[in-house]
């Protein structure tokens, strides 16, 4: 099946800091890929669409300038925490489609980030 | 606005039991209905529905969709303590927009 990576698994940083995490396809070429966050013993929130190429297109209520997504070529997206507060902290995973669209959509292993 | 609702929120059951898991959606231009099954990390693919009446199985799991009632359920059969998980659903429109689901905290004893 479809393998999608996370990078890194866990981060610690201090408020006021920016962190960057990276989602790979490491067997398909991801023409959509979509970040979310889940709070604990909450759903996933879609935060994010990005498609190869273009800018992303962020959800109601997501700031576009604090979390910067880079979608540069078609195995790999960067979610970038700008300016960290402790309120970041949450598990972030992306997703990845191959048929550009979100019909199947294979997860990443997620990404826990805690804001010190 | 886009909604997806999962029941039961949380569910118990004793190995051997057969459980079935609803999701109902509500949602502009639907394309598909996506369950996963999430344990301690992201969530696992197993099934994509997108056509109204046709069942999906893999193993003991079994999905089936109904757009006209703009529902989905999965059932497992014969359940074991490792089906313990939280079962999301979610409706993905022609637009590629995905809504989840609350999702279904299904803990299975010995």
């Amino acid at each position: 099946g479809a393998v999608v990576s996370q990078h890194p698994s866990r981060v610690i940083c201090k408020s006021g800091t920016s962190v960057k995490i990276e989602c790979r396809s490491l067997d398909f070429q991801a023409t959509t890929m979509f970040w979310y966050r889940q709070f604990p013993k909450q759903s996933l929130m879609l935060m994010a669409t990005s498609n190869e190429g273009s800018k992303a297109t962020y959800e109601q209520g997501v700031e576009k300038d604090k979390f910067l997504i880079n979608h540069a070529s078609l195995t790999l997206s960067t979610l970038t925490v700008t300016s960290a507060h402790p309120e970041d902290s949450s598990f972030y995973i992306c997703s990845a489609s191959g048929t550009g669209g979100a019909y199947e959509q294979y997860f990443g292993p997620g990404t826990r980030l805690t804001v010190t | 606005e886009d909604k997806v609702v999962q029941s039961p929120l949380s569910l118990v059951v004793h190995e051997g039991d057969t459980v079935t898991l609803n999701c109902s959606y509500e949602v502009t231009n639907f394309r598909s209905l996506l369950w996963y099954k999430q344990e301690k990390k992201a969530p696992t693919f197993l099934f994509m529905l997108t056509s109204s009446g046709i069942e999906k199985k893999s193993g003991r799991l079994s999905s089936i969709l109904d757009k006209k009632e703009l529902f989905s359920i999965l059932n497992i059969t014969a359940t074991q303590t490792g089906d313990s998980a939280v079962y999301l659903c979610a409706a993905i429109t022609n637009a590629g927009k995905s809504t989840f689901g609350d999702g279904t905290t299904l803990t299975v004893k010995p």
